[in-house]
């Protein structure tokens, strides 16, 4: 079936500009993350969603970061007025793992990642 | 705080060769432990996961092993090979699947 895809595959924005960066996880999936993966900080966690809401956005770096997600499908990472440290790829994930205190077999808590979105601030 | 490091942080091997990665964690409550596998310019693809359970997973040529007592895992890859060239990350997971990432292990398996 189809893996988690993610658009676009890279962009170039100046800085001061909003980007929006898509992620469609696996159908099904109620678990999506987002990362970010950055030359200094390596991989970092920014928000969880359990279907439509987020129950742990403790990663997101300041508040000109936000996601949403609707329908318990596709979310949407949005950057306001970029500064040129959010310059990273944007990884999303997803899992079929049930809402926390909820048991599950262990296969459910495999996350599968998308390629990224590679965000260039100028 | 979740801490993740991995060691060493970069491997050339000659193929053929068994290897050892190494993570260590300082939070032993975590739920569970997984490794990634991440190839230049692409996502990250599951290797195996540990639940805080379980002592060790095996998937082909690969282990992987997990002692929360002393907070850390190993990833032993058999009989290398030039594919398995690629940077190796383990995780620390949470119960809802939040992952703390180590900054990974860059492997180079030449012929």
């Amino acid at each position: 079936g189809a893996g988690v895809s993610q658009s676009p595959s890279n962009k170039v924005t100046e800085k001061g500009k909003d980007v929006e960066l898509r992620c469609d996880p696996i159908s099904g999936h109620t678990a999506l993350y987002w990362y970010r993966q950055s030359l200094g900080q390596g991989l970092e966690f920014l928000i969880y969603f359990q279907g439509n809401s987020a129950p742990d956005k403790s990663g997101l770096p300041s508040d000109r970061f936000s996601a949403e997600r609707t329908g318990g499908s596709v979310s949407t990472l949005t950057i306001q007025r970029t500064q040129q440290e959010d310059s990273a790829v944007y990884l999303c994930a997803s899992s079929s793992r049930a809402a926390r205190g909820l048991a599950g077999p262990p296969s459910t808590d495999t996350q599968y990642f998308g390629p990224g979105t590679r965000l260039t601030v100028l | 705080k979740q801490e993740v490091t991995q060691i060493p942080a970069a491997l050339s091997v000659p193929e053929g060769e068994n290897l050892v990665l190494n993570c260590s964690f300082t939070d032993s409550a975590i739920y569970n432990l997984q490794w990634f596998r991440q190839d230049p310019g692409k996502g990250l693809t599951s290797l195996l996961l540990i639940q805080s359970s379980q002592r060790e997973q095996t998937s082909g040529r690969l282990n992987a092993s997990l002692d929360k007592s002393s907070g850390r895992s190993t990833l032993y890859i058999a009989a290398s090979q030039p594919g398995d060239s690629a940077t190796y990350l383990c995780a620390g997971g949470t119960s809802y699947g939040k992952l703390t990432f180590g900054q990974g292990t860059i492997l180079t398996v030449h012929p």
